[in-house]
């Protein structure tokens, strides 16, 4: 229990559905993050958020679409989808979004896109 | 072209030997961590290296920080099932980005 819970664990979408990732930590930190993870690849940072105020937006399509309406909750918003968007979605979480601090990982969520 | 390289990318030993899984880069970062990853889960930190030529001691596991500071190894003394995961490593540039290496996929035997 790293105090990141995301839901859901797992999503299977068509390449027209539109569909939404939640992130929720329980640490009272400043930033979170959105991850990707696919197979043999590094992490890909998406998305930050500083205080609910996006600070980094890494050249990611429109077709995701975050939201951080508190310091508590992270969304990705999923709409049109291709399939090698297939992947493992991490949230993570960081007392501030500068230095050297740990991130905190929550579980993930398998999206698979048919 | 990947910021941080690291090797090998996958590992399958006995339990009890010995290994070193490495993380390149030619940029010079201002700290790097370590993460585990089991399957199913997310990553979890191991640890965090500042100073250039820092070694650190987690039980079995030592991590050494390289003296210019684009470099760092993990090595596992008498490696046990426990040990199996995926074990990231992960640079901070410009003190606001981590930039996550590809990870080494560990398997140890009983």
């Amino acid at each position: 229990e790293t105090g990141v819970t995301q839901t859901p664990r797992h999503l299977v979408m068509g390449m027209t559905n539109k569909k939404s990732l939640k992130c929720e930590q329980h640490l009272g930190h400043n930033a979170m993050y959105w991850y990707k993870q696919s197979a043999k690849k590094p992490l890909e940072l998406m998305f930050v958020y500083s205080l609910e105020e996006r600070v980094e937006n890494n050249s990611v399509p429109s077709r995701f679409s975050p939201e951080c309406p508190n310091s508590s909750h992270l969304f990705l918003h999923l709409h049109t989808l291709q399939p090698e968007d297939s992947a493992l979605y991490l949230c993570a979480s960081s007392y501030s979004w500068t230095g050297t601090g740990e991130l905190f990982f929550g579980e993930g969520s398998r999206l698979t896109v048919l | 072209t990947q910021l941080l390289e690291q090797s090998p990318q996958f590992l399958s030993i006995q339990e009890g030997e010995n290994l070193t899984v490495y993380c390149n880069s030619s940029s010079v970062f201002s700290s790097l961590q370590w993460y585990r990853q089991e399957p199913g889960e997310g990553p979890v930190l191991l640890v965090t290296v500042v100073t250039g030529g820092e070694v650190k001691k987690l039980k079995r596991l030592t991590f050494q920080f390289g003296d210019a500071r684009k470099d760092s190894s993990l090595h596992i003394t008498a490696a046990q099932p426990g040990d199996t995961g995926l074990y990231l490593c992960a640079g901070l540039y410009n003190f606001n980005k981590f930039y996550f290496g590809s990870g080494t996929k560990l398997n140890v035997k009983p």
